[in-house]
């Protein structure tokens, strides 16, 4: 069974660019997550898929954050413009039923310059 | 505001010492209980988890934890430790289906 795939692994930008992460999670898993993992802390949620609708984004900063799951699968999450403070790595899971296990994607690295 | 409390920032141990790590949540209700792992350059995995039952898990590699309502707590245990068990250990703590809360991770050194 294939993992949790996300792409770019790495990714250096300066501030107030912007940039996009794609996930694809694993096979009929229908709950997909966004987290952000700062260096030192615990994943923190951001975003909550359920299919294609949103569960929970309350720890979303929907003034510079967004994210999209348009058909149920796939889904990526943009920041538009990008600050110093946004530099983590950003963890896409999966999992099915909700409640139960995620399963973790490798991350992508993000430095913000 | 709920959060998970991991009480160990860094622990260094020996080969064949014993292990505890300690974790604390604040959830008033029912709740389901996990540690993951995360093995140098690798993703972040499942350990083990609790959602009803015997409150003392079993998990992979020789891994135990024991919820202790009371306590608000799912201590993470091992007999003892390999030097393969060098890795960050995190508890996550979810209320039904969303809402999954983890705690700031525990970085476990284990010296051959």
């Amino acid at each position: 069974e294939a993992g949790v795939a996300q792409s770019p692994r790495y990714k250096i930008i300066e501030k107030r660019q912007s940039v996009a992460f794609w996930c694809n999670p694993i096979s009929g898993h229908a709950t997909l997550y966004w987290y952000q993992q700062i260096l030192g802390q615990g994943p923190k949620l951001l975003i909550q898929f359920q299919n294609n609708g949103v569960v929970d984004d309350s720890q979303l900063p929907k003034d510079r954050f967004s994210a999209e799951r348009l058909k149920g699968v796939d889904s990526t999450l943009k920041i538009q413009p990008a600050k110093l403070e946004d530099s983590a790595v950003y963890l896409c899971a999966s999992s099915h039923p909700s409640w139960d296990t995620q399963y973790f994607g490798p991350g992508t690295r993000l430095t913000v310059l | 505001a709920q959060s998970v409390s991991q009480h160990n920032h860094h622990v260094i141990l020996s080969e064949a010492a014993s292990l505890e790590l300690g974790c604390n949540y604040s959830y008033g209700g029912t709740v389901n209980l996990f540690w993951y792992v995360q093995y140098p350059g690798q993703h972040l995995q499942l350990l083990l988890k609790y959602f009803s039952g015997d409150p003392l898990v079993k998990g992979i590699k020789g891994f135990e934890a024991e919820f202790i309502k009371s306590k608000f707590s799912f201590n993470l245990r091992k007999p003892s430790v390999q030097w393969s068990d060098t890795a960050e250990y995190f508890c996550a703590v979810n209320e039904g289906n969303n809402d999954m809360r983890f705690g700031a991770g525990t970085r476990l050194t284990v010296k051959p």
